[in-house]
C-alpha cells in the first residue's frame, strides 16, 4: 500500500500566487516525521521544511509552510508569493522506524511550474 | 554549512562495464545512505549504513551492486556490470537525525550506453 501519496503529478501557478502541493501519508505509528524537499532540474535534494507529530503547531521556514491535519493524515506544503526559482519537483517524505532503523519512505513527487 | 561530497557528478559507461560513486558525509554523521532515483521518481533507498555496518540493503541488487564504508566515513557504491536499466540519478544522504533529516550531496547521474 502507498505510504506517501502526491496526487498532482504537475501543476502550473502564476507568478506571485500561492501554492499549495498535497500530500497525504499512511502510517500506525503515533511518532514520525514528515519532510518536505526540492528538487531543481540540477539535481539536488533540498531539504525545506519538517513537521513532526507530537508538534503543536505547524511548521514554517520562511515562504514555506505546512498544513498539518493529523487526523486526516494530510501534510501539505503551501508556498507563499511564488517566484520563478520555485520550479522544480517537490517532494513528500515520511520518516519512519523499521526495524529499528529511521528510514524515509517518498513520495512519487509533484512537478511545479511557475509561469511568469 | 557542511555539505556532502559525492564524486563524479557525471558519468558514461558502456553497458557490462563497471562503475563506481564516491560519497563523504558531514562530517560525524554516522548514518549514510545511497538513493537510486529515475527520472519522474522519487528516490529508492539501495542501502544504509551505520557507521561501517549495513544495516539495511535488501533493496541493493547484490548480484551487481555492492557498497562499502570501511572507516565508517566515506563510502563507494560499485556497479558491475553495468545495465542500461542503470541509468538514474545516485543520490547519497547523510543524517544526524531530528528535524533537519537528511543532508543530500549534488549526485551523479549515470547514464548507460
Amino acid at each position: 500500500a502507498q505510504k506517501i501519496t502526491q496526487t498532482q503529478p504537475g501543476m502550473f501557478v502564476q507568478e506571485k500566487e500561492a501554492v499549495t502541493l498535497d500530500c497525504t501519508y499512511d502510517t500506525s505509528d503515533q511518532s514520525y516525521g514528515l519532510f518536505w524537499y526540492k528538487q531543481p532540474s540540477s539535481g539536488e535534494m533540498i531539504f525545506l521544511i519538517y513537521q513532526g507529530s507530537y508538534d503543536e503547531q505547524n511548521a514554517t521556514e520562511g515562504r514555506y509552510s505546512l498544513n498539518f491535519q493529523k487526523a486526516r493524515k494530510s501534510a501539505n506544503l503551501v508556498i507563499s508569493a511564488s517566484q520563478l526559482g520555485d520550479s522544480a519537483m517537490y517532494f513528500c517524505a515520511m520518516r519512519e522506524v523499521m526495524d529499528s532503523n529511521y528510514q524515509l519512505i517518498w513520495g512519487a513527487g509533484t512537478k511545479l511550474i511557475i509561469k511568469p | 554549512e557542511a555539505e556532502v561530497a559525492q564524486s563524479p557528478r557525471y558519468k558514461i559507461t558502456e553497458k557490462s562495464q563497471a562503475v563506481a560513486f564516491w560519497c563523504d558525509p558531514i562530517s560525524g554523521h554516522a548514518t549514510l545512505y545511497w538513493y537510486r532515483q529515475i527520472l519522474g521518481q522519487g528516490p529508492e533507498l539501495l542501502v544504509q549504513f551505520q557507521d561501517e555496518s549495513v544495516v539495511d540493503d535488501s533493496q541493493l541488487p547484490k548480484d551487481r551492486f555492492s557498497a562499502e564504508r570501511l572507516k565508517g566515513v566515506d563510502s563507494t557504491l560499485k556497479i558491475q556490470p553495468a545495465e542500461l536499466g542503470d541509468s538514474a540519478m545516485y543520490l547519497c544522504a547523510s543524517s544526524l537525525g531530528g528535524r533537519r533529516g537528511y543532508t543530500f550531496g549534488s549526485g551523479t547521474r549515470l547514464t548507460v550506453v
